[in-house]
C-alpha cells in the first residue's frame, strides 16, 4: 500500500538554527511529492513540490527539499529558522501513475521554535 | 481570485443533527476533494470528485455524502452527526492540466459534535 511516513511527531529548534524535517515514502513507482505547512488555525499552504528532474527543489519561505530515491526520502530543510516558521508540516505523496490523483499525507511534524 | 472558499468556518452540532459544508473554487479546476484532519492522524480523504458529475469514496467515507453541484461547488453532508465526526474539514481542488498535480486547500471548517 502507498504510504508517507513522518518519523518525528514534534521537533523543537532554536531561532537561527538549521532545520531538517524527515519524510519517507513507500510507492511502487516514484511518486509526486509535496510539503505543506499549516499555521495554527489556518489551512494548508504548499511549500514546494517534486515531480521529476532536479532532485533539489526550492520552495517558498526559504525552504528546500531533496528527493533521494535510494533512501525513499524527501526531507525538508531550512538553513536558519525564524520564529514565524513555527507550524505543523505535512509531507504528502501522489501516485504518478494513477488516475484519481489522491494525495496520501503523513501524520505531520509539529515545529516549535524557541527564541 | 479567492481560490478555495469554505463555509461555515465554525459549527457546533448536537448528535443526530444534520448539516452541509459548502466548498467553492474559482480556479476552474476539474477535481475537488474533501478531507478531515484529526490530531495525530494527518489528513484523510473522505470523498473526491475527479470531474463534474462524478464522485468517489476516499479512505473514510462512512457517515458522509457529497454533491458535486457544478464545476465550482462541492458540498459535504452529514446526515446524522456523531461525536466521532468532530474534526476540521478541508476542501481542496486540482486542475487536470497536464503536469499540474497540485491540490490547493481551503481554510477549513471546524466542526464540533456534542
Amino acid at each position: 500500500a502507498q504510504s508517507v511516513t513522518q518519523p518525528d511527531i514534534h521537533i523543537t529548534v532554536s531561532e537561527g538554527a538549521s532545520l531538517e524535517l524527515r519524510c519517507n515514502y513507500s510507492y511502487g513507482a516514484t511518486p509526486y511529492l509535496f510539503w505543506y505547512v499549516q499555521s495554527p488555525g489556518q489551512g494548508l499552504q504548499l511549500l514546494l513540490k517534486y515531480f521529476s528532474g532536479d532532485t533539489l527543489v526550492q520552495g517558498i519561505k526559504g525552504f528546500e527539499a531533496e528527493f533521494k530515491r535510494s533512501q525513499s526520502s524527501f526531507n525538508l530543510r531550512k538553513p536558519s529558522v525564524h520564529w514565524s516558521d513555527a507550524a505543523e508540516y505535512f509531507c504528502a505523496g501522489l501516485n504518478s501513475g494513477g488516475s484519481n490523483y489522491k494525495l496520501t499525507f503523513g501524520k505531520g511534524t509539529l515545529l516549535t521554535v524557541n527564541p | 481570485n479567492a481560490g478555495v472558499t469554505q463555509t461555515p468556518k465554525f459549527q457546533v452540532l448536537k448528535t443526530g443533527q444534520s448539516m452541509t459544508l459548502q466548498c467553492a473554487q474559482d480556479m476552474n479546476h476539474n477535481s475537488m476533494y474533501w478531507y478531515r484532519q484529526d490530531p495525530g492522524m494527518g489528513l484523510r480523504l473522505i470523498y473526491y470528485s475527479a470531474s463534474e458529475g462524478t464522485t468517489d469514496k476516499g479512505e473514510v467515507p462512512n457517515g458522509y455524502n457529497v454533491s458535486r453541484l457544478n464545476k465550482r461547488e462541492f458540498s459535504l453532508r452529514l446526515e446524522s452527526a456523531a461525536p466521532s465526526q468532530t474534526s476540521v474539514y478541508f476542501c481542496a481542488s486540482r486542475t487536470r492540466l497536464a503536469g499540474e498535480n497540485t491540490q490547493y486547500f481551503g481554510p477549513g471548517t471546524r466542526l464540533t459534535v456534542l
